[in-house]
C-alpha cells in the first residue's frame, strides 16, 4: 500500500483557478469512487473539503470541486482567496477496508 | 456536534507502547467506524487503522503487527496501543469519525467528518 501521489507545492493568484493531482493506481484511486480531499491549516487538524470524488459537505465553499479521471484525481479550487494558503491531502479507498492518504500539496496564495 | 478529544502521554520511550485514548462528545459512538491516524513533524497524513462500535477492526498492513484498537462504547471512547515504538513513531496522533455510509442518501462512502485536534507524542530516552 503506497502514498498516493501529490505535486509538492502549487501556487496561485488571488481569483485564479489552481488544481490539485493525486494519483494512485487501479488499487486505489482508479477502482472505488471513494475519494476524499482535506484540507490543513498549519497547527490544525485536517477539514474535509470533498468526499466521494466530487460532493462537498455542508458549509464547504463551492469554489471547491472535485474530479476523477482513472486513476487520477483532482481538486479544483476557483476563485483563490488567501484563507486557502494550505496543506492539501487527498485520501482513498484501497479495498480490504484500508485508506491510503496522498503525500500533500502545500498551497501558495502569491 | 460531534467532537472528539485525544488524551494520553506526551513521550514515550523506545520499545516501549504508545497507549492513546479519543474520547467522543456530542454524540453516540455506536454505529460509526472510529479511527486513528497520525502525522510526523513536516510529513503527510498516515491512515492506522479504524474500529466499529462492535469492535471489529481493521489496520494499516504496514503497522498490522504493532497495532490495538480498541473502544468502550459505555464511556464513548476508543484507544490505541503501538507497540514496540522507535523515532519513526513521532507523530501528532489524530482520531477521527470514518463514515462508510450515508444515511440520507442510503449509499456507502467513505470519508473522516469528525477530527480531533492531535497530540504530538515523542519517541524518545
Amino acid at each position: 500500500q503506497s502514498a498516493l501521489t501529490q505535486p509538492r507545492s502549487v501556487s496561485g493568484s488571488p481569483g485564479q483557478s489552481v488544481t490539485i493531482s493525486c494519483t494512485g493506481t487501479s488499487s486505489d484511486v482508479g477502482g472505488y469512487n471513494y475519494v476524499s480531499w482535506y484540507q490543513q491549516h498549519p497547527g490544525k487538524a485536517p477539514k474535509l473539503m470533498i468526499y466521494d470524488v466530487s460532493k462537498r459537505p455542508s458549509g464547504v465553499p463551492d469554489r471547491f470541486s472535485g474530479s476523477k479521471s482513472g486513476n487520477t484525481a483532482s481538486l479544483t479550487i476557483s476563485g483563490l482567496q488567501a484563507e486557502d494558503e494550505a496543506d492539501y491531502y487527498c485520501c482513498s479507498y484501497a479495498g480490504s477496508y484500508t485508506q491510503v492518504f496522498g503525500g500533500g500539496t502545500k498551497l501558495t496564495v502569491l | 456536534q460531534v467532537q472528539l478529544q485525544e488524551s494520553g502521554p506526551g513521550l514515550v520511550k523506545p520499545s516501549e507502547t504508545l497507549s492513546l485514548t479519543c474520547t467522543v462528545s456530542g454524540g453516540s459512538i455506536s454505529s460509526y467506524y472510529w479511527s486513528w491516524i497520525r502525522q510526523p513533524p513536516g510529513k503527510g497524513l498516515e491512515w492506522i487503522g479504524y474500529i466499529y462500535y462492535s469492535g471489529s477492526t481493521n489496520y494499516n498492513p504496514s503497522l498490522k503487527s504493532r497495532v490495538t484498537i480498541s473502544v468502550d462504547t459505555s464511556k464513548n471512547q476508543f484507544s490505541l496501543k503501538l507497540s514496540s515504538v522507535t523515532a519513526a513513531d513521532t507523530a501528532v496522533y489524530y482520531c477521527a469519525r470514518y463514515s462508510n455510509y450515508d444515511i440520507l442518501t442510503g449509499y456507502y462512502t467513505r470519508f473522516f467528518d469528525y477530527w480531533g485536534q492531535g497530540t504530538l507524542v515523542t519517541v524518545s530516552s
